[in-house]
């Protein structure tokens, strides 16, 4: 079945340390995004990448960063800059000929800071 | 000018009943207009969406009004079921990638049996 896979679906972290999101599609699509979603808040956008080794800062990139090596591939790492990072993270993607709306996306993480 | 206002945060509806939701924009040069449904502890999914050349659009049960002049559009939702509650989310785009979607707060929709 073709879709977005987000893994760890929960995490826990400790104040100061770094954690990376997984994020891997095999919808063969050429843009992917990384949202944060807080209870009352919609989601926010926090990095996109269009094409593989190309990527760009979202509205809240500040304390966040990934990279695109592969196509399939766009994991987000949250660092302890982030001042705030207990939150639900969704990757999505699109096939980036279409144009903008149709995001398809991941069932989600939920990072907890303790 | 980037905003999208949506409205209510949380709507109860009886089965059978209508559920409606509002959204409303300010920058004219929007030109999509998606709904997403997300289920709890699920990403968003599309439900359905529109564009400004058409004032109506109806898959089933869903329907998105839309009012270019008043830059509103709404979500209606016939016939309401419980496998309906859900939160929604509408959007706006202008032309571009989909790093150009702008989204709503949120509904929470709770459809009693």
């Amino acid at each position: 079945d073709g879709g977005i896979t987000q893994s760890p679906k929960y995490l826990f972290r400790k104040e100061g340390q770094n954690v990376t999101l997984s994020c891997e599609q095999n919808l063969n699509h050429d843009a992917m995004y990384w949202y944060r979603q807080d209870p009352g808040q919609g989601l926010r956008l926090i990095y996109y990448s269009q094409i593989v080794n190309d990527f760009q800062k979202g509205d809240i990139a500040e304390g966040y960063s990934v990279s695109r090596e592969k196509k399939e591939s766009f994991p987000l790492t949250v660092t302890s800059a982030q001042k705030n990072p207990t939150a639900f993270y969704l990757c999505a993607s699109s096939p980036y000929d279409r144009g903008a709306g149709e995001l398809f996306f991941g069932e989600g993480s939920r990072l907890t800071v303790l | 000018q980037q905003q999208v206002k949506q409205s209510p945060q949380s709507l109860i509806v009886q089965k059978g009943g209508i559920s409606i939701i509002n959204c409303a924009y300010e920058n004219t040069a929007f030109d999509y207009f998606p709904w997403y449904q997300q289920f709890p502890g699920k990403g968003p999914a599309l439900l359905i969406a529109i564009r400004p050349d058409v004032s109506e659009k109806k898959e089933g049960r869903f329907t998105i009004s839309f009012n270019k002049s008043a830059k509103q559009f709404s979500l209606h939702i016939m016939d309401s079921q419980p496998g309906d509650s859900a939160t929604y989310f509408c959007a706006a785009s202008r032309a571009g990638g989909s790093e150009k979607l702008v989204f709503g707060k949120g509904t929470k929709l709770t459809v009693n049996p």
